[in-house]
């Protein structure tokens, strides 16, 4: 089957860096994509990588390894309105969107 | 971005009685739509994925009957819920895809659908 795993919840503190992990195992590979969502919001597109490496956007980075079947989301001088759940997704062979569960970030003053 | 529009962002129904949600594509041709529910503090779920000018694909376990997805033109797919009862109540949202190997999604705001 297919299986998407993410931490359930991170707790981190306002200024510093957070990593979140996202582990896969999917039927082919078209990408994967990190999506972040506020409660009561739909989801909002972060990144997206196809490629091994590090991808970089701002105080967000993404980085992948096919490999080995993993990603993190790197989240830099964390903010308050970085709480939030991210979603880590992977697109199959054919094309569909595979979700995790879900991460939910509590950012502390 | 592309820009999808999702309406009503809540509605509250009678349980019994039916509802319509609406996922337009504004400013580009979506060929395939999505849409998915989501419980508090869960994921997404996919419920179905349907394509323009086509029947929709179910997932297992979601009732076709209930579900109903019209997909009528390349910017609009409609969710219609029937005879809602209250474990319907979810939150709903839509996605779009520009072709099929397009990257990101696009999500719609969500509805928030309240059966009572």
């Amino acid at each position: 089957g297919q299986n998407i795993d993410q931490p359930t919840e991170m707790t981190a503190t306002e200024g510093a860096i957070v990593q979140i992990n996202c582990t896969y195992q999917t039927s082919g590979f078209n990408g994967l994509f990190w999506y972040q969502q506020h409660a009561g919001e739909a989801p909002t597109f972060l990144s997206y990588n196809v490629l091994d490496g590090l991808e970089e956007k701002g105080r967000f980075s993404s980085f992948l390894s096919r490999s080995k079947g993993y990603s993190y989301l790197l989240l830099k001088e964390l903010q308050m309105k970085d709480s939030a759940s991210y979603l880590c997704a992977v697109k199959d062979s054919n094309y569909q969107l595979i979700w995790g569960a879900g991460t939910k970030l509590i950012i502390k003053p | 971005g592309a820009v999808v529009s999702q309406h009503p962002s809540r509605v509250i129904c009678k349980s019994g009685t039916s509802v319509k949600i609406e996922c337009r594509s504004l400013d580009f041709q979506a060929t395939t739509m999505f849409w998915y529910r989501q419980f508090p503090k869960q994921s997404l779920m996919l419920m179905a994925t349907s394509n323009e000018g086509s029947k929709a694909t179910y997932e297992q376990g979601v009732e076709k009957d209930k579900f109903l997805i019209n997909h009528a033109s390349l910017t609009l797919s409609t969710l219609t819920v029937t005879s809602a009862h209250p474990e319907d109540s979810s939150f709903y949202i839509c996605s779009a895809q520009i072709g099929d190997g397009g990257t990101e999604a696009f999500f719609g705001q969500g509805t928030r659908l309240t059966v009572v």
